[in-house]
C-alpha cells in the first residue's frame, strides 16, 4: 500500500533563511509526487509536482522540491522564507497504475511557521 | 485509530442521474472539506463546512450541493450528472476549523457513463 510520511509536525524558520519541509514515501509502482499548501481558511492549493525528468522541480511562490529515488524522498525547499509562507504543507503521492480507490495519498501535514 | 470514512468507494451512474456521496469525519472533528480529482488532474477544492455551516467555497458546480449534519457527517449531492463529473472525490476532516491538519478519506470514485 502507498504511504507518505512527513516526519515533522512543525517547522520553524526565521524570515530570510532557507526552509526545508521533509517528505518520504512508500509506493509499489511509479509515483507522481505532489506538494500542497493550506493557508488559513482556505482549501488545499497545489504547489508543485514531480512526474518524470529533472529531479529538481520548481513550483509556485518560489518553492522547489527535489526527488530522490534512492532515498524515496521529495523534500520541499525554498531559499529564502517569507512570513507569508506560514501555512500547512502536505506532501502527496499518486501511483499511476492504480486507477481506482486510494490512488492519491496525502501525508499528515507539516505546519511551517516563518518568524519575522 | 478511526479515520475519515467515505462511502461508497465506487459509484457508477449514467448521464442526468443524481448521486450522493457521504463522508464521516474522524470523531470530534468539526470541519469537512470536499475535493474533486479528475483523471490526470490535480485535486480541486469544492466546498468546506465548519460546525455545520459552509465555511469556504471553491469550484463547485451549481448542480452540486452539500451539507454537514448534526453528527458532523457530510453529504455531497450531485444532480444532472455529466460525463465530466467522472472523478475521484475526496473528503477531508479537521478539528477546530480551517488551518488545522487535514485527515483525508480514501475517496469515492465516480464514473458517469
Amino acid at each position: 500500500a502507498q504511504s507518505v510520511a512527513q516526519p515533522e509536525d512543525q517547522v520553524n524558520v526565521a524570515e530570510g533563511n532557507p526552509l526545508t519541509v521533509k517528505c518520504t514515501y512508500s509506493v509499489s509502482g511509479n509515483p507522481y509526487l505532489f506538494w500542497y499548501v493550506q493557508y488559513p481558511n482556505r482549501g488545499l492549493q497545489f504547489l508543485l509536482k514531480y512526474i518524470t525528468g529533472d529531479n529538481l522541480v520548481k513550483g509556485s511562490y518560489g518553492f522547489e522540491a527535489e526527488f530522490n529515488k534512492s532515498q524515496t524522498s521529495f523534500h520541499l525547499k525554498k531559499p529564502s522564507a517569507l512570513v507569508s509562507d506560514s501555512a500547512l504543507y502536505f506532501c502527496a503521492v499518486r501511483v499511476v497504475e492504480d486507477n481506482y480507490g486510494q490512488n492519491f495519498v496525502f501525508g499528515p501535514g507539516t505546519r511551517l511557521s516563518v518568524l519575522p | 485509530a478511526a479515520g475519515v470514512i467515505q462511502s461508497p468507494r465506487h459509484l457508477i451512474k449514467e448521464k442526468r442521474e443524481t448521486a450522493t456521496l457521504k463522508c464521516y469525519p474522524i470523531p470530534r472533528h468539526d470541519t469537512v472539506y470536499w475535493y474533486q480529482q479528475g483523471p490526470g488532474q490535480d485535486p480541486q477544492f469544492l466546498i468546506s463546512f465548519y460546525e455545520k455551516m459552509q465555511s469556504d467555497k471553491g469550484s463547485i458546480p451549481d448542480r452540486f450541493s452539500a451539507q454537514q449534519f448534526s453528527d458532523y457527517h457530510s453529504e455531497l449531492n450531485m444532480s444532472s450528472l455529466e460525463l465530466g463529473d467522472s472523478a475521484l472525490y475526496f473528503c477531508a476532516s479537521s478539528r477546530g476549523g480551517a488551518g488545522e491538519k487535514l485527515f483525508f478519506g480514501s475517496g469515492t470514485q465516480l464514473s458517469v457513463l
